[in-house]
């Protein structure tokens, strides 16, 4: 199975600045899966991230707040942009086709 | 659309005591069906998964779920809860292996002494 590493772990950050999350694996694979799961919710996929082309994104999730970038088969990096506390949540990356693992998460507190 | 429902927000059981949590799926296609635990303050945990095969899974830490087509159902199930099964377990499906997680609302778990 895919080994996936995220960093940061953790961040507190200030009103109207961004953070990049950074998704690492261990092996190249053919999607990445970024999430979001705020404060006593569910996990909702934010965007699918494929090698080479634009990241595909879901409902209410926008290009501008949430840029991704995909540069080879085992990296990717999901930024939260003009965060506002209502960003606060913790993000996880998932990946194809060991869809079922995900990393550790980025723990987001805004201010 | 792929969608989860899992019912009860919220269920509490005795330590000793049978767990079932509940977890329909809608998928039009044959489904992969998977169990998660999350504890407090910590990331996603596979429980167990079903793709094909034996309709009954066995996780780990005691727990099994049945794939059950006709009622679209996949239930979680463990014989006798523990203390440490006090968590969040969420339920999720999804179409193959190139497809991302569908999950449910999730269900806390609480355990009586």
């Amino acid at each position: 199975s895919a080994v996936i590493s995220q960093k940061p772990s953790r961040d507190i950050c200030q009103r109207g600045t961004s953070l990049t999350i950074q998704c690492q694996v261990d092996s190249q694979v053919t999607m990445m899966f970024w999430y979001r799961q705020q404060p006593g919710q569910s996990l909702t996929l934010i965007a699918t991230a494929n090698q080479g082309s634009e990241a595909t994104y879901e409902s209410g999730f926008v290009i501008d707040k949430f840029p991704i970038s995909r540069p080879n088969l085992t990296f990717s990096t999901l930024t939260v942009s003009n965060m506002s506390p209502e960003d606060s949540s913790i993000y996880l990356c998932s990946v194809s086709p060991e869809g079922q693992f995900f990393g550790p998460g980025t723990r987001l507190t805004v201010l | 659309a792929q969608s989860v429902t899992q019912l009860g927000s919220h269920v509490s059981v005795s330590e000793g005591a049978l767990v079932l949590l509940r977890c329909n799926y809608s998928s039009s296609v044959p489904p992969y069906l998977f169990w998660y635990v999350q504890y407090p303050n910590q990331g996603l945990q596979l429980l167990l998964k079903y793709t094909t095969g034996a309709t009954l899974v066995k996780g780990i830490n005691g727990f099994e779920a049945e794939f059950k087509k006709s009622e679209t159902s996949f239930h979680l199930t463990k014989p006798s809860a523990h203390m440490s099964d006090a968590a969040e377990y969420f339920c999720a499906v999804r179409n193959s292996g190139n497809t991302p997680l569908v999950f449910g609302k999730g269900t806390r778990l609480s355990v009586i002494a």
